[in-house]
C-alpha cells in the first residue's frame, strides 16, 4: 500500500545550524509530495509541495526535491532559526490532477531549536 | 478571515456520549476531509467528501458519521464515544482540482 516514512525524532538543532529531515514514500503510481509544518497549538499549514519527479519545492528557506528514484523528499534549511521549532509532517497524494485529495501522512518529526 | 473554522477546541464526553464536531469553511471549495491525530502516528483521514451529498470513507472511519448538506459545512458525529477516540481532530478543505489544503485549529476530544 502507499506509506511515508520520517525520520524519528524529537531534533533538537542550535540556532544556525543545517537541517535535514529524511522523507521516504512507498506509492504505486507517481503522488504528489508535500510537507506540512504545525507551530505549538496551532493546525497544519503547507510548507512546499513537488508535484513531479526532479521538482523542488522551497518556502521560508526550506528545500525538498522530489527523487523519484530513491522514492524521497528530504526537508533541508541551510540555517533555522528558533521560529522553526515545530513539528514537521511529510505527506503525499493521488489526488486529481494535482489537487491534493486524500493526503497520507508521515508520523510527524518534532524539531526544537535552541539559541 | 477566510479559511476553516472548527468547534468546540476542546471537548471531554463520557463514554457511551455523542457529540458533533463543527466544520465550516467560507472559501467554497469542494472537497473537505476529516483527520484525527494520535501520538505518533501522524494524521490518518477518517471521511471525506467532494461535493455536497457526496462523502466516503478514509482509512479510519469507524464510529464516525458525517454528512454534506451544503458546501460549506461538514460536521463529524461520534454516535457513541469510547476513550479509543480520544484525540485531536482537524477538518481541511481544498479546491477540487487545484490548490491547497487549508487546515483548521484543531478540535482536542478527551473521552473519559
Amino acid at each position: 500500500g502507499n506509506s511515508v516514512t520520517q525520520m524519528e525524532g524529537p531534533v533538537t538543532l542550535s540556532e544556525e545550524a543545517f537541517l535535514t529531515i529524511n522523507c521516504t514514500y512507498t506509492a504505486t503510481g507517481y503522488p504528489s509530495l508535500f510537507w506540512y509544518v504545525q507551530y505549538p497549538g496551532e493546525g497544519l499549514q503547507l510548507l512546499l509541495k513537488a508535484t513531479k519527479a526532479d521538482d523542488k519545492g522551497s518556502n521560508k528557506g526550506f528545500e525538498a526535491t522530489y527523487r523519484k528514484e530513491t522514492t524521497s523528499f528530504h526537508l533541508e534549511k541551510g540555517s533555522v532559526q528558533v521560529s522553526d521549532s515545530a513539528v514537521y509532517f511529510c505527506a503525499l497524494s493521488f489526488g486529481y490532477g494535482g489537487s491534493q485529495g486524500n493526503l497520507i501522512f508521515g508520523k510527524g518529526t518534532k524539531l526544537s531549536v535552541k539559541p | 478571515n477566510a479559511g476553516v473554522t472548527q468547534t468546540p477546541k476542546f471537548q471531554v464526553l463520557k463514554t457511551g456520549q455523542s457529540m458533533t464536531l463543527q466544520c465550516a469553511q467560507d472559501m467554497n471549495h469542494e472537497y473537505m476531509s476529516w483527520y484525527r491525530q494520535d501520538p505518533g502516528m501522524g494524521l490518518r483521514l477518517i471521511h471525506y467528501s467532494v461535493g455536497a451529498g457526496i462523502t466516503d470513507q478514509g482509512e479510519v472511519p469507524n464510529g464516525y458519521n458525517v454528512s454534506r448538506s451544503t458546501t460549506e459545512d461538514f460536521p463529524l458525529r461520534l454516535l457513541s464515544a469510547a476513550p479509543s477516540q480520544t484525540s485531536v481532530y482537524f477538518c481541511a478543505s481544498s479546491p477540487t482540482l487545484t490548490g491547497v489544503n487549508t487546515f483548521g485549529s484543531g478540535t482536542r476530544l478527551t473521552v473519559v
